[in-house]
């Protein structure tokens, strides 16, 4: 296991249609994180999981958004009826509980463009 | 809410100098943890550096090191000998140390060029 995977890379779609982003994080990570970061700024944070549990989700979640994290291995995270707004980068990132400083490795991130 | 601040959005540097990136954050809290990530251009991101705010020796990763201000909540990187890979958009990230989620707060980041 090299690290955290995201798939796809790109992802290129029309206003109002659905997209699912995957995450494959390091095999035992327990811990894992979603973020969104645009042009230019900084990543946001999303939502996390520990395990299987999605613990908190981000105001800016809305309710377009979804995520899972079935049997607490790869996560998932869909976006439907897209928004031009959505147009970013989303990063996974994930971690192991009980580490110092929490260290969270990241992904490649998916980069989504809605036309 | 905790919010970090970069406020140097570009910097450059000639190789083999050093430069030094700015980084303030607010919180209440006492304990926390601080990083610098380091981005490349269309590469995954990378922990440069990490202190916990109760530490008060500076963290120090060979080349890299910080300069942690705890009363003035400043948490500046310093890059000694610079090199033409150290190129890349550096962002100052913030996480508490308590709780369930460690979720982290960015900068805008900082870009920096080293110059050949």
């Amino acid at each position: 296991d090299t690290g955290v995977s995201q798939n796809p890379r790109h992802k290129i779609t029309k206003r109002g249609q659905n997209v699912t982003f995957r995450c494959d994080p390091i095999s035992e990570h327990n811990r894992l994180y979603w973020y969104r970061q645009t042009l230019g700024q900084g990543p946001e944070f999303l939502t996390y999981f520990q395990n299987e549990a999605q613990l908190e989700k981000s105001r800016l979640l809305s309710d377009r958004f979804s995520a899972e994290r079935p049997k607490g291995s790869f996560s998932t995270l869909e976006i439907q009826r897209t928004e031009q707004g959505d147009s970013a980068m989303y990063l996974c990132a994930s971690s192991l509980a009980a580490t110092l400083y929490n260290e969270q490795f990241f992904g490649p991130g998916t980069r989504l463009t809605v036309l | 809410a905790q919010t970090v601040t970069q406020s140097q959005p570009e910097m450059s540097v000639q190789e083999a100098e050093t430069v030094t990136l700015s980084c303030t954050y607010d919180t209440s809290e006492s304990d926390y943890y601080l990083f610098w990530y380091k981005q490349p251009p269309s590469r995954q991101m990378i922990l440069v550096i990490r202190q916990e705010a109760y530490k008060q020796q500076n963290a120090t990763e060979n080349r890299f090191s910080v300069n942690f201000q705890k009363a003035a909540k400043s948490f500046s990187l310093k890059i000694s000998d610079s090199q033409l890979g150290d190129a890349a958009m550096y962002f100052c990230a913030y996480s508490n140390s308590g709780g369930s989620n460690y979720k982290l707060t960015f900068g805008k980041g900082t870009l920096l060029t080293v110059n050949p």
